[in-house]
Formats: structure tokens, sequence, C-alpha cells
């Protein structure tokens, strides 16, 4: 099946510094890219939509400016958390999808394995 | 809010019993997928179901789906410990990128 890298899985960090997270498709291009966080005990938020060569489709409520996404290619995502604060401590899941059907397979998202940020 | 609801929020059974776990959500729909999550890591898709269909099967799973009640099921049989997970409906809407949107999950705990 299709594999989804996610790196790194967890990070700890000083308030205020940045962190970037990548999200790679390894055997299939993903033309979407999605990111999501996901506190304790909770379910998926989505944060934003990524498109391969376009700008990110930010989910309402999610500052644009404080959480960077980069779609540069095919197989590459990246969200990076600007001046990090001990409030964006979270579960981060990016997830990939590919091809443009609306119905089947190509409908599945393949999802990393997360990566867990803890700003100090 | 984003997400749909679960319920049971949490579930405890024996191994060989059957688990249940609902779904409900509040809008059309282009198809209801299940997907499930081991403590601390990613989400690994279980089964879709189109919005045209009424019942799936795949292995030991069987996923109902009612638009009219706007809702699903996910029953699993015979359950055995390593089924122990949570469990997460998530719906796809028609137009843009087929974003989904995640149910709260049910926390299924399966007993030797």
């Amino acid at each position: 099946g299709a594999v989804v890298s996610q790196h790194p899985s967890r990070v700890i960090c000083k308030s205020g510094t940045s962190v970037k997270i990548e999200c790679r498709s390894l055997d299939f291009q993903a033309t979407t890219m999605f990111w999501y966080r996901q506190f304790p005990k909770q379910s998926l938020m989505l944060m934003a939509t990524s498109n391969e060569g376009s700008k990110a489709t930010y989910e309402q409520g999610v500052e644009k400016d404080k959480f960077l996404i980069n779609h540069a290619s095919l197989t590459l995502s990246t969200l990076t958390v600007t001046s990090a604060h001990p409030e964006d401590s979270s579960f981060y899941i990016c997830s990939a999808r590919g091809g443009t059907s609306a119905s089947g397979a190509k409908n599945i998202q393949y999802f990393g394995a997360g990566t867990r940020l803890s700003v100090l | 809010s984003q997400q749909g609801e679960e319920d049971p929020q949490a579930l405890s059974i024996q191994e060989g019993e059957n688990a249940t776990m609902n779904c409900s959500y509040k809008t059309s729909i282009n198809n209801l997928q299940w997907y499930r999550q081991n403590s601390g890591r990613g989400l690994v898709h279980l089964i879709l179901i189109r919005s045209n269909e009424r019942e799936k099967h795949s292995g030991r799973l069987r996923v109902t789906l009612d638009t009219s009640k706007k809702s699903s099921s996910l029953l699993i049989t015979a359950s055995r410990a390593a089924d122990t997970a949570s469990y997460f409906c998530a719906t796809a809407f028609s137009g843009g990128y087929n974003k989904l949107i995640f149910g709260a999950g049910t926390r299924l705990a399966v007993h030797p």
C-alpha cells in the first residue's frame, strides 16, 4: 500500500523557536496533502489542505502566519510552526492523497505516523 | 464544530465478542470512511463506503451507511486483543479536494 513518511516523530523545542515537520509520499505522487492536529484522546482537527504548487487552504481559526505550509513537489509538504509556544504542543499528523477521481481508492488518505511537538 | 459524533466514546469487550461503533454526521457526503489509530501513531484506512452504498464488508469488518439518518456503523466481529485501538469515521464532501472531517472516535479495548 501507499506509504507516507513523516519526520521527525518527536521534537522538543524551546519557546520562540520554529519547528519544521516534513511529510513525504514515498511511492506515489500526492497532488493533495493535509495537515491535522490532534489533542490527547481527541479527534483529528484539519488545519489546512495543501496542493502542489499553490497556496495552502487553511481552515477557519488556523493562523496561516503561524503554521506555514509549503508543498513544493508532488512528494513533499512541510509544516513550519513559527515562534512556537507551549500551547502549540500537540500531535501533528499529515496525510497524502493522490489523483483527482471522485470515487474509489484515490479518495483514501494515507497518513504519516505523526509528530509529537513539545514546546518548553 | 468540524466533528461528527461517534458513540460510544469508549468500549471495553472480551476477545471473541463483537464490537459495534456508531457515527453520525451533519451534511451530505460523497463517501464515509473508517480509520483506525493505534496510540500515538498515524491512522490506517480500514474501509470506504460510498453514499449510494448501504453495506460493505472487509474481512471481519462490516460497515453500514444510512444516508437518510446521516449515520454509519462499524462492526468488528470476533474481536481480538490486537483490535485494541481508536476508531474514527470520516466523511468526505463533494467539491474541493475531498477533505475529510473526522468524528470524535471510539476507543476500543479488547481484553484477552
